[in-house]
């Protein structure tokens, strides 16, 4: 029930295009669930946040759909850019301070 | 305004030694977490501090593993004895008081154990 899983596990997109990376979890406690960023070698980086009150959310090129019955979210892209290539990990939270990711999407943009 | 800092960046320990991961918080943070990163997996929570305090160490391994947050300095994440299996990446991330949600990581100590 504490299980985060997020596919796919790889996404190759042309630039420009629209790469989406979904999430499901079980525990309808969660609260919070953000999205991080992780270039190589280095620690993960808030990239945006929603909680269940709303079913979507919007900064910059980043965007979170949410889907609160369907217990699904998902990251959208877009306009992406080679710079956005990187490894993305949905998370969810309680309240507790315990962040739970999913395994990860690596994410190519192609020039 | 410093970011979360971890050191030392990288750490190679024989099998057996101690290894110890420090975190400095970020200013006006008194919330700290150290997570797991094992190749091509995802983040693990292994422990939550507050100055003082361990509030959730549910994630720890029951052996070896400690974590501390004294009122002065940083917090230590130490490993007794290192396994093979321990090297990862341990990330350290911290957060203000009564805003447990957001946190913001370190850059993160690469430990190899030989």
């Amino acid at each position: 029930q504490q299980q985060v899983k997020q596919s796919p596990q790889s996404l190759i997109v042309q630039k420009g295009g629209i790469p989406i990376i979904n999430c499901a979890y079980e525990n309808t406690a969660f609260d919070y669930f953000p999205w991080y960023q992780q270039f190589p070698g280095k620690g993960p980086a808030l990239l945006i946040a929603i909680r269940p009150d709303v079913s979507e959310k919007k900064e910059g090129r980043f965007t979170i759909s949410f889907n609160k019955s369907a217990k699904q979210f998902s990251l959208h892209i877009m306009d992406s850019q080679p710079g956005d290539s990187a490894t993305y990990f949905c998370a969810a939270s309680r309240n507790t301070g315990k962040l739970i990711f999913g395994q990860g999407t690596t994410l190519q943009v192609k020039p | 305004n410093a970011g979360v800092m971890q050191n030392p960046r990288h750490l190679v320990r024989r099998r057996g030694q101690e290894a110890r991961l420090r975190c400095s918080p970020m200013k006006g943070h008194s919330h700290v977490y150290w997570y797991r990163q094992l190749p091509e997996e995802g983040l693990k929570f292994m422990v939550y501090l507050q100055k003082e305090n361990i509030i959730d160490e549910s994630g720890m391994p029951k052996e070896r593993f400690s974590a501390e947050f004294p009122k002065e300095g940083p917090s230590i994440l130490r490993i007794q004895q290192v396994v093979r299996g321990d090297s990862a990446a341990y990330f350290c991330a911290s957060s203000p008081a009564g805003q447990n949600y957001e946190q913001y990581f370190g850059p993160g100590t690469r430990l190899t154990v030989t």
